[in-house]
Order: structure tokens, then sequence, then C-alpha cells
């Protein structure tokens, strides 16, 4: 079956630097990657995506790398503002089928 | 587009009760899921559909948790009976079409004493 794990509960950085949060999945097969954005009391917000096809893809800020080898993603956040303070979560759809397993969240505090 | 939007917001009822969560999901959007939020157990798909007919109830912990979607625009999920361990924040999405991209609505945060 699917597993998503993070590496991290949480990860405190200084605003302006950059962040990485990292994840790891099981299924060698999964070929769509998320990342999404909870901030307090709101959903989560999709933040980018990556396909398998795909080793890079950038965003506003963001950046997603992905290692089909070692089965890894992980989210770059460049010059951290406290906006960007929520819990972030990967997650991977589960077989062919539309059940997105989440990953179980990394915290991101930034410092002033 | 305002987005998915929950009713209500928070919902507090007493155990043996009926609650009902109500979802409009985002025009145009085929796909409408249902998840559960916990700390011990994170985010759970519960239930989605596609053009209004269940695809996959798997995730739906009970028969006492219910889903129905009778148009494109509404969606509901009852718990009936309530008990305290369905205590939890629930959050209805959308989606277009086979594009995964799940918009979250703002979620019913659920106590039953």
């Amino acid at each position: 079956g699917e597993s998503v794990g993070l590496h991290l509960p949480t990860l405190s950085v200084q605003e302006g630097d950059n962040s990485i949060i990292n994840c790891a999945y099981s299924n060698s097969a999964s070929d769509y990657f998320i990342w999404y954005k909870q901030e307090s009391g709101k959903g989560p917000q999709f933040i980018i995506d990556i396909r398998s096809n795909m080793d890079k893809r950038q965003g506003q800020r963001v950046t997603v790398l992905l290692n089909k080898t070692v089965k890894h993603l992980s989210l770059q956040i460049a010059a951290t503002q406290p906006g960007d303070s929520a819990v972030y979560f990967c997650a991977v759809p589960m077989d062919s089928s539309y059940k997105l397993i989440f990953g179980s969240g990394t915290r991101l505090l930034v410092r002033p | 587009d305002a987005g998915v939007i929950q009713s209500p917001r928070h919902e507090v009822t007493e155990m043996g009760q009926e609650v009902t969560l109500r979802c409009k999901p985002i025009s145009g959007h085929d796909y409408l899921f249902w998840y559960r939020q916990t700390m011990m157990r994170g985010l759970e798909l519960l239930i989605y559909f596609n053009n209004n007919v269940p695809i996959d109830d798997s995730g739906m912990p009970e028969d006492r948790f219910s889903a129905k979607m009778p148009n494109a625009s509404f969606s509901t999920l009852k718990i009936q009976p309530s008990e305290p361990r369905d205590s939890a924040v629930y959050f209805c999405a959308s989606s277009l079409d086979r594009d995964l991209e799940a918009f979250f609505g703002q979620g019913t945060r659920l106590t039953v004493v």
C-alpha cells in the first residue's frame, strides 16, 4: 500500500532564509505528487504539483524536487516570509484512484 | 467563484445526536471529496463523488456515516448517531475532471460531547 511520511514534524527558519521540507513515499508506481499548505483554521491550499516524468518544477518562490530513485520529494521555499508559516503536506494518489494519501505534515515556523 | 463553501463552520452536539455537514463545491467541478482531519490520523479521505455518483466510500469509518450528493452543487455528510470520537475537522474539496488539484473548503469543526 501507499504510505507517505515526513522527515521532520517542525521546521523553524529565519525570515529570509530558504526552507526545505521533505517527504518520502513508498509506492514506486506513484506518478503524481502534490504539495499543500494549511494555515491555522483553514483548509489545505494547493501549492504546486509534479508528475513523475519531471525531476523539478518551479513556481513562485517554490520549487519541488522529485527523486524517483529513492522515492523522495522536497519542497523548497525561497526567501521564507512570515506568511509562509503553516503546516505543509505532501500528497500522493493511491494507485490509479483519486485517494490522496496525505503525509502527516511539517509545521513551518518563520522567526522574524 | 467563492470557492468551496462548507457549513456550519463549527458544530457542537451531544453524543447520540444526528449531525449534518453541508458542502457546496466550486461550480463546474465534477469531483467532490469529503475528508476528516484529526491530530492522531491526519487527513483521511472518507468518500468521493464523480458527477454526483459515489465512487469510493471505503474510507467511511462506520455505517453511522453517510454521504449524499443530490445535485452538482450540494453534498451532505451525515453522522447518526454521533459519538465523541467523531470529533474532528471535516473538509469538503472539489476538483475538475482529471486534474487532481483539489480545492478545499474552510472545514467544519465538529465537537461531540
